[in-house]
């Protein structure tokens, strides 16, 4: 079974740049899959940020569009999520998860157990 | 974007219960596109169902899904102990989204 893990800095400055990395362990990054992040502010529901194929290939949600940037290391199996001047909006547990692809389906079959990232001077 | 909404908001039941919960889409959801996850706190979601009605590995029977086009439902059947969470619906027909989720309570 495929295992993800979030990695980064837990407090970030006000218009600065959150940068995390999920790490893929018991299988390849180079499948039939997306590399998907969610994020959950405290107190709040699950929203879905961007994601990326092995080939590079990237979906963003459109409001944060302008502000992201995910990308993908297949030789040292991790992909990456950057998200620019942040601002306390961005204040959520990041969660990093596998969406695996067949048959017409696509589902959620993995996920990191999210890292807690502040936003604050 | 695809609006989901949930309905209700918290859900008080007992163990026992029949439990129904609704997600309703601003616009149509193409087939296959619409899962459920259910959220203990502190725990990263947990895929019940996809492709409306199909369950996840080692989801037990008393989980079901189904609908289409706009409304959507999962059903628990007999709600155990530790069924009692947080559950979100999430469509994948255009971009991805998830409703603001159902919270089943223990009443």
């Amino acid at each position: 079974q495929v295992q993800l893990q979030e990695s980064g800095p837990g407090l970030v400055k006000p218009s600065g740049t959150l940068s995390l990395t999920c790490g893929v362990s018991g299988g390849s990054i180079v499948t039939t899959a997306w590399w998907s992040w969610v994020r959950q502010p405290p107190g709040q529901g699950l929203e879905w940020i961007g994601e990326i194929w092995d080939n590079e290939k990237t979906n963003y949600k459109a409001s944060l569009k302008s502000r992201l940037t995910i990308s993908i290391d297949t030789t040292k199996n991790h992909f990456s999520l950057n998200l620019y001047s942040v601002t306390a909006a961005d204040t959520a547990v990041y969660y990093c998860a596998r969406v695996m692809v067949a048959q017409g389906y696509n589902w959620f079959d993995s996920w990191g157990p999210g890292t807690l990232v502040t936003v604050s001077s | 974007e695809i609006v989901l909404t949930q309905s209700p908001g918290t859900l008080s039941l007992s163990p026992g219960e029949r439990a129904t919960l609704s997600c309703r889409a601003s616009q149509s959801v193409s087939a296959p596109s619409l899962a459920w996850f259910q959220q203990k706190p502190g725990q990263a979601p947990r895929l019940l169902i996809y492709g409306v009605s199909n369950r996840a590995t080692g989801i037990p029977d008393r989980f079901s899904g189904s609908g289409s086009g706009t409304d959507f439902t999962l059903t628990i059947s007999r709600l155990e102990p530790e069924d009692f969470a947080v559950y979100y619906c999430h469509q994948y027909s255009s971009s991805r989204t998830f409703g603001q989720g159902t919270k089943v309570e223990i009443k």
